[in-house]
């Protein structure tokens, strides 16, 4: 099983701040099968970013993702009041599809 | 649009059974693989099982396998996730979520969730 290891765990910013989340797994994942996505209280989770890089439909420029083996990186070029979220790395290239445990994002 | 609307949550003793549905609709279904994620209370978010559009390929968390039971019928746009021997551990939202597309697929679409709590 891939461990997936994010962090920090949480992060304390105010809006227009650079943000830059780490995603670690313990081993390699296979042809860059990771994603990311956020979650905010009360609502389902949403994909922000696959193939490590590319950006889903609808998602601002301002996310962009990055890395490959076993570092990947989520930035957030300038933090929006409605990013105030837990953003959680996932990897879909090799059974079991874990997920990290999750670094919350909240305001300073 | 797409919509996913799960169904089937609800209060079971332990050991007991469920079993979750998710209706799809606003794609094509059989075009998708489909997963189950949960989210305990609080926790941060588990995947627990995938099934191919065909259902050729089914995968589960080694926390679920043998207990649980993930299927589809393509015919009526449905996804379901049969639960066994139920534990206190197994209290969460479980959320029905479609990939991206065939294969190994990120989640794209999530639906609203449906809470299962195992408790005496």
């Amino acid at each position: 099983e891939i461990v997936l290891t994010q962090s920090p765990g949480t992060l304390s910013l105010s809006p227009g701040e650079r943000v830059t989340l780490s995603c670690r797994a313990s081993q390699s994942v296979s042809s860059t099968y990771l994603a990311w996505y956020q979650q905010k209280p009360g609502q389902a989770p949403r994909l922000l970013i696959y193939g490590a890089s590319s950006r889903a439909t609808g998602i601002p420029d301002r996310f962009s993702g990055s890395g490959s083996g076993t570092d990947f990186t989520l930035t957030i070029s300038r933090l929006e009041p409605e990013d105030f979220a837990v953003y959680y790395c996932q990897q879909y290239g090799s059974s079991p599809f874990t997920f990290g445990p999750g670094t919350k994002v909240d305001s300073k | 649009d797409v919509q996913l609307v799960e169904s089937g949550g609800g209060l079971v003793q332990p050991g007991g059974s469920l079993r979750l549905s998710c209706v799809a609709s606003g794609f094509t279904f059989s075009s998708h693989v489909m997963n189950w994620v949960r989210q305990a209370p609080g926790k941060g978010l588990e995947w627990i099982s995938y099934i191919s559009s065909g259902s050729v390929s089914l995968y589960y968390a080694e926390s679920v396998k043998g207990r649980f039971t993930i299927s589809r019928d393509n015919g009526e746009n449905s996804l379901y996730l049969q639960m066994n021997s139920l534990r206190a551990e197994d209290t969460a939202v479980y959320y029905c979520a479609r990939g991206l597309g065939a294969g190994r697929q990120p989640v794209d679409y999530w639906g609203q969730g449906t809470l299962v709590t195992v408790s005496s």
